[in-house]
């Protein structure tokens, strides 16, 4: 495997279910981030995470519950979703620099969630 | 001012023609502005990417022109191919993480 991966890559669940995004880098990186792409709308960052440390959460509701076990692995935990919920979700990775310094970020290919 | 606003949102050019896309942003404190290029089912990918200290960056066919007193952004495609035909999409930044994107752009250029 290379680069950024993302399973699973389609995803349907109900408003009740609990499932989980998992990403994974293979790139060596220290900083991963959780996005949201919704149609006709800026991709929106959602989290991140710095050395295993969460380090940005974009005012995400709870029902989005990220975890960062170790420096190459990220996952997404979702439970009692809404519909509007239902977007791409992409995973990326970068090499923090530190004092806010980091070269580019690379992005898994996503997962396509829909809520019904 | 988080905002970074992009136009147009399609884009279709002839083969070995310009493509032109803008962007637009407020807040004065972001210092770095990529371009990311999406294909179908993939991630974004960067394209190219400036610092405000430039006025314009080229690699290859793909140039971005930056105006900071306007606070405007663009790349241009030169020599426009079929294989550029994707989603564009702006971002700016205060450092390299936090990321605000603009709405994208679909490209279709056709032979």
């Amino acid at each position: 495997e290379t680069g950024v991966t993302q399973t699973p890559r389609h995803l349907v669940m109900g408003m009740t279910n609990k499932k989980s995004l998992k990403c994974e880098q293979h790139l060596g990186h220290n900083a991963m981030y959780w996005y949201k792409q919704s149609a006709k709308k800026p991709l929106e960052l959602m989290f991140v995470y710095n050395f295993k440390e969460q380090t940005e959460n974009n005012s995400v509701p709870s029902r989005f519950s990220p975890e960062c076990p170790n420096s190459s692995h990220l996952f997404l935990h979702l439970h009692t979703l809404q519909p509007e919920d239902s977007a791409l979700y992409l995973c990326a990775s970068s090499q923090d620099l530190g004092q806010g310094g980091a070269y580019e970020q690379y992005f898994g290919p996503g997962t396509r969630l829909t809520v019904t | 001012q988080q905002q970074v606003k992009q136009s147009p949102q399609s884009l279709i050019v002839q083969k070995g023609g310009i493509s032109i896309i803008n962007c637009a942003y407020e807040n004065t404190a972001f210092d770095y502005f990529p371009w990311y290029q999406q294909f179908p089912g993939k991630g974004p990918a960067l394209l190219i990417a400036i610092r405000p200290d430039v006025s314009e960056k080229k690699e290859g066919r793909f140039t971005i022109s930056f105006n900071k007193s306007a606070k405007q952004f663009s790349l241009h495609i030169m020599d426009s191919q079929p294989g550029d035909s994707a989603t564009y999409f702006c971002a700016a930044s205060k450092g390299f993480q936090k990321l605000v994107f603009g709405t994208g752009t679909r490209l279709l250029v056709s032979p």
